[in-house]
C-alpha cells in the first residue's frame, strides 16, 4: 500500500537554527498537510497546500514557517529560526480527497 | 480550544468484548468525522469516517455512530482484539472534509488477552 514517507525520523537542532523537514506524499495525491504534536498534547493542524499554494493555515503557522513543493514528489516544511517550543512530532499527510494519510513523523528536538 | 473532546484518556477491555470510544464536539460547522488509530512511533492511521448526512457507518469490526443533535460520536470495535491496543483519535472537519482536521486528545485502548 502506498505510504507517506518522512525524513529524517529524528532531528536535533540548536535554538535559532533553521530546519527543513521533508516528506514524500503518496504519488497521486493532490492535497498536502503538516500537523504537529507536542509531547502530551493534541495533534494540531499547521498548514494545507493545494495547487502549489497554501489553502489554509493555523495561527501556529506564523512567519517562521514556510512550505514548499520543490519538485513533483517532495513537500517540505521549513522552520527558519527554531525555538524551544517548536520541539514536537511533525506529521506530514496527503490526500486525494479524503481521508488524510499520515507519515510516521519527524521528531524535532530543539536544544 | 476544545472543539473536539475525548473525555476518557484510557479504556481497558477484555479480548472478544466490545470497545466503545466516545467523542464530543462543539463546532456546528463540522460535517465530516474520522477515527484514527495511532501506535507509538507511527503516524495516525485512518480507520473509519462518517459524513453528517449519515448516523452510522460500518467497516468490518468497526462501526461509527453519529448523533448530530447531541454533537456526539462513538466508535465501536467488536470483537476487540489485542492488536487493537493503541491510541484512538477522533477528528472532525468542516466543508465536507476539505477543511483542516481538528483532533481530540485521544483515548488509549488496551485490550487484555
Amino acid at each position: 500500500e502506498p505510504e507517506v514517507t518522512q525524513t529524517p525520523s529524528h532531528q536535533v537542532t540548536q535554538m535559532g537554527q533553521e530546519v527543513i523537514l521533508r516528506c514524500v506524499p503518496i504519488s497521486n495525491h493532490l492535497y498536502f498537510y503538516w500537523y504537529r504534536q507536542i509531547l502530551g498534547q493534541k495533534v494540531e493542524f499547521l498548514v494545507s497546500f493545494y495547487n502549489n499554494e497554501i489553502s489554509e493555515k493555523s495561527e501556529i503557522f506564523d512567519d517562521q514557517f514556510s512550505v514548499e513543493r520543490p519538485d513533483g514528489s517532495n513537500f517540505t516544511l521549513k522552520i527558519r529560526s527554531t525555538k524551544l517550543e517548536d520541539s514536537a512530532m511533525y506529521f506530514c499527510a496527503s490526500s486525494g480527497g479524503s481521508p488524510l494519510h499520515f507519515g510516521n513523523g519527524t521528531r524535532l528536538t530543539v536544544t | 480550544d476544545q472543539q473536539v473532546k475525548q473525555n476518557s484518556p484510557s479504556l481497558s477491555v477484555q479480548e472478544g468484548r466490545i470497545s466503545i470510544l466516545n467523542c464530543d464536539y462543539t463546532n456546528s460547522m463540522f460535517d465530516y468525522f474520522l477515527w484514527y488509530k495511532k501506535y507509538p512511533a507511527e503516524g495516525p492511521t485512518f480507520l473509519i469516517s462518517i459524513s453528517s448526512i449519515k448516523d452510522k457507518n460500518e467497516d468490518g469490526r468497526f462501526t461509527v455512530f453519529l448523533n448530530k443533535s447531541a454533537k456526539h460520536l462513538s466508535l465501536h470495535i467488536v470483537p476487540s482484539q489485542p492488536g487493537d491496543s493503541a491510541v484512538y483519535f477522533c477528528a472532525a472537519s468542516a466543508d465536507t472534509g476539505r477543511r483542516a482536521l481538528t483532533f481530540g486528545s485521544g483515548t488509549r485502548l488496551q485490550v487484555q488477552p
